[in-house]
């Protein structure tokens, strides 16, 4: 079974400063998905960003950017500029690119992204 | 029109009741999911359906049942609630078959009494 680790239960950054999001995973699989949700207060789950294990090529979305280092099984988030709609909950998470699509996805515990005035 | 909707958005019910939450999408998607969201935030996949056939049914106990009237709904019936059972329930769809985008429903906090 696939695990996905945060290790950063909490994070903190000053607004307009640049602020990384750790992110580890374990799998026997070579093609699977990887994701950032974000969860704000109002609990939604909105997608960040995502990235295809078969790409090299980093994913990129405005102010959000990935460091998928495949080999380690790393799967980082870089927030640059930050701001104050920044602040929620932030998932990592794991699918498997295998049958039928109909895996679920595997998350992590979550970092809790404070954004400092 | 809203993706993937659920209802209600809140649900306060005692123990022992039998509740249900109704969720719906319009995107055309294949895979129907419901994940569940405990007190400390940690989302967990309970059930998935492909084209209405039940595909994952994680660890989760019986008195969950859900219900796939067609591609576009899937339900879950919850019987004789639990303290234990007081989460948010997300619903979410994906396309299928090596579709990867996911969308969530908004989530039904469900609190048990």
């Amino acid at each position: 079974a696939q695990t996905v680790t945060q290790s950063q239960p909490e994070m903190s950054v000053q607004e307009a400063e640049t602020v990384t999001l750790s992110c580890t995973y374990d799998t026997s699989e070579s093609d699977y998905y990887l994701f950032w949700y974000k969860q704000p207060p109002s609990r939604q789950m909105i997608l960040v960003i995502r990235q295809e294990a078969y790409k090299q090529q980093n994913a990129t979305e405005n102010r959000f950017s990935v460091n998928f280092q495949k080999a380690a099984k790393s799967f980082s988030l870089k927030i640059s500029d930050s701001q104050l709609g920044d602040a929620a909950m932030y998932f990592c998470a794991y699918r498997s690119a295998g049958w039928g699509g109909a895996d679920g996805l595997t998350f992590g515990k979550g970092t809790h992204l404070i954004i400092q005035p | 029109d809203t993706a993937v909707s659920q209802t209600p958005k809140y649900l306060v019910t005692q123990m022992g009741n039998d509740k249900s939450i109704k969720c719906e999408q319009n995107l055309g998607h294949d895979t129907m999911y419901w994940y569940k969201q405990d007190s400390k935030k940690f989302l967990k996949i309970m059930f998935s359906y492909n084209n209405k056939e039940l595909i994952i049914n994680e660890t989760v106990p019986n008195r969950f049942s859900p219900k796939s009237p067609d591609k576009a709904h899937l339900n879950l019936h919850i019987n004789s609630l639990e303290l234990g059972d007081s989460a948010v329930y997300f619903c979410a769809s994906s396309p299928g078959p090596r579709g990867y985008g996911y969308t969530f429903g908004s989530g039904t906090r469900l609190t048990v009494v």
